[in-house]
């Protein structure tokens, strides 16, 4: 069974570009999530869909930082454009109603 | 919003000691409770999961301890040992019934384990 899978693994970026980052949940869950997880502020909600609708934006990223679920099998984090400020881990997670969250292996992400 | 607070920060203890680490929680309404595991490069590894109804729950090597009414969950590692160096977590949902909700984590606690 697999888990959550996330592409890429690592991500080196130049200022200003571009990033988009992919997710795919577990089979069958319905509620997705993506973290960002920095030493110093730990682990941040980004975003936060429930069976494809967004239930939930983290104030602080909504300018720069877009995520969207095209289908209920696969999610994308865009940061537009991206900044220095941004090199952190992303962690993409999916659960069920009442089912613990697994976490996908998480995307690092270097911005240079 | 839910405010998590957990102690400490950092934790080292020798082989065979014990590991205490806590959280506390805000939200009274809080209905799931979380302990993570994260090993170095590593994503986050559940180790328990307690539901409002559970006070103590025992896994392999560590018992978890959740009071409501002080809003505090509690991971014990007893007779720790060097694969437990880690960086723990603590998550709480404040959702109930038959969501489970989005997390919110502790800033989590890094344990050494000196052999």
């Amino acid at each position: 069974d697999a888990g959550v899978t996330q592409t890429p693994r690592h991500e080196v970026a130049e200022k200003g570009q571009t990033i988009i980052l992919k997710c795919e949940p577990v089979s069958g869950h319905n509620d997705l999530f993506w973290y960002r997880q920095t030493k110093i502020q730990g682990l941040e909600l980004l975003s936060y869909f429930r069976s494809k609708s967004l239930m939930e934006d983290g104030g602080a990223f909504k300018d720069r930082f877009k995520a969207e679920m095209l289908n209920s099998s696969f999610s994308t984090l865009k940061i537009q454009p991206t900044e220095p400020k941004d090199s952190a881990v992303y962690l993409c997670a999916s659960s069920s109603y009442r089912e613990e969250v697994f976490f996908g292996k998480g995307t690092r992400l270097t911005v240079v | 919003g839910e405010q998590v607070e957990q102690r400490p920060p950092h934790l080292s203890v020798r082989e065979g000691d014990s590991a205490f680490i806590t959280c506390t929680y805000t939200d009274p309404n809080s209905y799931y409770f979380f302990w993570y595991k994260q090993e170095p490069g590593a994503s986050l590894q559940l180790l328990m999961k307690v539901f409002s109804s559970t006070e103590i729950n025992e896994g392999q090597g560590f018992t978890v301890l959740l009071n409501k009414k002080d809003k505090r969950l509690s991971l014990n590692l007893t007779a720790a040992h060097p694969g437990d160096s880690a960086a723990y977590f603590c998550a709480v949902s404040a959702l109930g019934g038959s969501a489970l909700g989005r997390l919110h984590f502790g800033a989590g606690t890094q344990l050494i384990v000196i052999p």
